[in-house]
């Protein structure tokens, strides 16, 4: 597997609690992504980084948050979860866009009670 | 939205026998590329196949690319149970992230 982590990797909390999920890699890839994994809508698009500090929403970024201070770190925020944010959370990472391979994390799956 | 959507949503065989999945896009692509993912684990990169490409093999798996007709096809030959998994397709186009599909669950059956 490539160098990447996921942490946590399971997390039950209530609505309205802030949640912040992180996703370490040690390749030194420039590109990182935060996917959502649903029952019927398959991988959708949270947000992404292209480098320290930049950053991009993707197809369903409403109530996410994200920042990359350091090209090792990309952390997901739920500043307000909610029950509709339960699901599983893989962090990907790529050299490049286009036809770069991404590399998975192991996933977290949250539950919002 | 998604762009990629694969066909059929689930499909169970025997093992042994040659295993088919198709993933139709809509708008022109630089690539795409399958994933498998096993249960419970992140996905894992099979292939990838470019827009100037019609056939592409690796090892068991056969992907061919018709980008008049927009879809693309995954064939797993003389499938193992250890095949069991969802596979995604993902289509690439200039500079943007991939755009993955829903999958299709196989089951291998032994």
């Amino acid at each position: 597997d490539a160098g990447i982590t996921q942490s946590p990797r399971h997390k039950v909390t209530e609505t309205g609690t802030p949640v912040t999920l992180r996703c370490h890699q040690t390749e030194n890839h420039r590109y990182m992504y935060w996917y959502r994994q649903d029952p019927g809508h398959g991988l959708r698009l949270i947000h992404y980084s292209y480098g320290v500090k930049d950053t991009d929403k993707g197809e369903v970024s409403d109530g996410y948050s994200v920042s990359r201070s350091k090209t090792e770190d990309f952390l997901l925020t739920l500043e307000s979860a909610t029950s509709s944010q339960t699901s599983v959370y893989f962090c990907a990472i790529s050299e490049g866009q286009g036809e770069d391979t991404q590399y998975f994390g192991p996933g977290t799956r949250l539950t919002v009670l | 939205s998604q762009q990629g959507e694969e066909d059929p949503q689930a499909l169970s065989i025997q093992e042994g026998e040659n295993a088919t999945m198709n993933c139709s896009y809509k708008t022109s692509i630089n690539n795409l590329q399958w994933y498998r993912q096993n249960s419970g684990r992140g996905l894992v990169h099979l292939i990838l196949i470019r827009s100037n490409e019609r056939e592409k093999h690796s090892g068991r798996l056969r992907v061919t690319l018709d980008t008049s007709k927009k879809s693309s096809s995954l064939l797993i030959t003389a499938s193992r149970a250890a095949d069991t998994a969802s596979y995604f397709c993902a289509t690439g186009s200039g500079n943007t992230p991939l755009v993955f599909g829903k999958g299709t669950r196989l089951s291998v059956i032994a």
